[in-house]
């Protein structure tokens, strides 16, 4: 059965340093997107990528965050000064149009 | 008032009971409908997708969808205790979107 899948597992970095989580999405879908839970918390709405741009962004996907679909299969989403809270469990979905998202395992980010 | 409600639980029941998980919502604009199971630490993985008033059923899960009402519901027949998880409602398709609102998940424990 065809899967998102999510690289690194986790991921522990340090205050102020640039992270890349990675994700392969489903190979026939379009839409692809970002979120994010905070332990604890709800799932939360980052951003949504489709036809090689931004479609959707929320209030939390500031200039530190940015996407790239560098080739065919990968997408990814950069934090370029990670902060301590940052902290959280990152998912990336992706979706055929007008469908269910379907989600990777997400990456799990420490902000030390 | 928030987009999407959800009881957070925990919800403790025997095994082999139904159980019903509830969701309400404000933004009557939304049309598409999803329940996900979240392990600890893992990714929501999607039970139920719907787009319309009713139910629809795939196995042991019913999904319950009431626009007027602005509630949704899923049922669980003969419950096990891996069943045993977060169950987190969603919606999306106000129009020009489809990001997901999330709710904060019932926490579900089936005692076996």
């Amino acid at each position: 059965e065809p899967e998102v899948t999510q690289t690194p597992s986790h991921q522990v970095t340090q205050m102020g340093q640039e992270v890349i989580l990675r994700c392969v999405p489903i190979s026939n879908h379009l839409y692809f997107y970002w979120y994010r839970q905070i332990l604890g918390q709800k799932v939360e709405f980052l951003v949504s990528f489709y036809n090689n741009e931004i479609s959707e962004k929320s209030e939390i996907f500031d200039d530190q965050f940015s996407v790239e679909r560098p080739d065919g299969s990968n997408f990814t989403l950069k934090i370029r000064s990670t902060k301590l809270e940052d902290s959280a469990m990152y998912f990336c979905a992706s979706s055929a149009m007008n469908t269910e998202a379907f989600f990777g395992q997400g990456t799990r980010l420490t902000v030390v | 008032q928030k987009e999407v409600e959800q009881d957070p639980g925990p919800l403790s029941v025997p095994e082999g009971a139904i159980v019903s998980l509830n969701c309400t919502y404000s933004n009557s604009a939304f049309q598409y409908f999803m329940w996900y199971r979240q392990y600890s630490r893992k990714g929501p993985e999607l039970l139920m997708y719907t787009y319309s008033s009713g139910n629809k059923e795939d196995g042991r899960f019913t999904a319950q969808v009431d626009k007027s009402s602005k509630y949704i519901s899923l049922f669980i027949r003969d419950s096990q205790p891996s069943d045993s998880a977060t169950y987190l409602c969603a919606m999306t398709g106000i129009s020009g979107t489809y990001k997901y609102i999330f709710g904060t998940g019932t926490r579900l424990k089936v005692l076996a």
